[in-house]
């Protein structure tokens, strides 16, 4: 069964320091997404991708997260510099298009210290 | 902006017994979809069961319906026969008909009671 890959599975760094994360949506999914989840809390969207262009980002904090998706397969999402509020999961999913199932990976879990 | 509220943080059950699982959003748009998503312990969430809102029949998948009540903004979910697999934090999602992502509720954490 098909399945949207994330690696790494955890991650701890640094304060200050970059990090990024991977993600490779499930074949012929369009549409992808980054979203941050609190300990907590529900999923907050990050970043939404159509292909390869990126068609909402307004939750994005752009000074320091960046997300780039180029040739409209695999995503990835970059933080610089860490901040010890960004300790949090981060999910990406995957949908064939909007409205549809979309389907999470497993996510990263980050830990900044 | 759209809202998702989940009134209730924590739920318990009997195995076999049903439960039912609150949910209510606010939105302005009249074409959208509703999911109820499950996240077991550190494993990913999975989808349960959607609702596309110009459909006036509740979904049903197995042992999960749901109660979609368009002029009330509530979409509740009810689980029958509940098993010790159903245990997982359940997430109440609401996407509009156009290209944006999901808006997340804060999760009910679903207790099963042997």
């Amino acid at each position: 069964e098909a399945e949207v890959a994330q690696s790494p599975r955890y991650k701890i760094t640094e304060k200050s320091q970059a990090v990024a994360f991977w993600c490779d949506p499930i074949s012929g999914h369009a549409t992808l997404y980054w979203y941050r989840q609190i300990l907590g809390q529900g999923p907050e969207l990050l970043v939404q991708f159509q292909d390869e262009s990126v068609v909402d980002d307004s939750q994005l904090p752009k000074d320091r997260f960046s997300a780039e998706r180029l040739k409209g397969v695999d995503s990835t999402l970059k933080i610089q510099p860490a901040e010890l509020g960004d300790s949090a999961m981060y999910l990406c999913a995957s949908s064939r298009h909007s409205g549809a199932e979309a389907f999470f990976g497993q996510g990263t879990r980050l830990t900044v210290v | 902006a759209q809202t998702v509220t989940q009134s209730q943080p924590e739920m318990s059950v009997q195995e076999a017994e049903t439960v039912t699982l609150s949910c209510t959003y606010d939105t302005s748009e009249s074409d959208y979809y509703l999911f109820w998503y499950k996240q077991p312990p550190s494993r990913q969430m999975i989808l349960v069961i959607r609702q596309e809102a110009y459909k006036q029949q509740n979904a049903t998948e197995n042992r999960f319906s749901v109660n979609f009540q368009k002029a009330a903004k509530s979409f509740s979910l009810k689980i029958s026969d509940s098993q010790l697999g159903d245990a997982a934090m359940y997430f109440c999602a609401y996407g509009p008909g156009g290209a944006d992502g999901l808006t997340f509720g804060k999760g009910t954490h679903l207790i099963i009671q042997p």
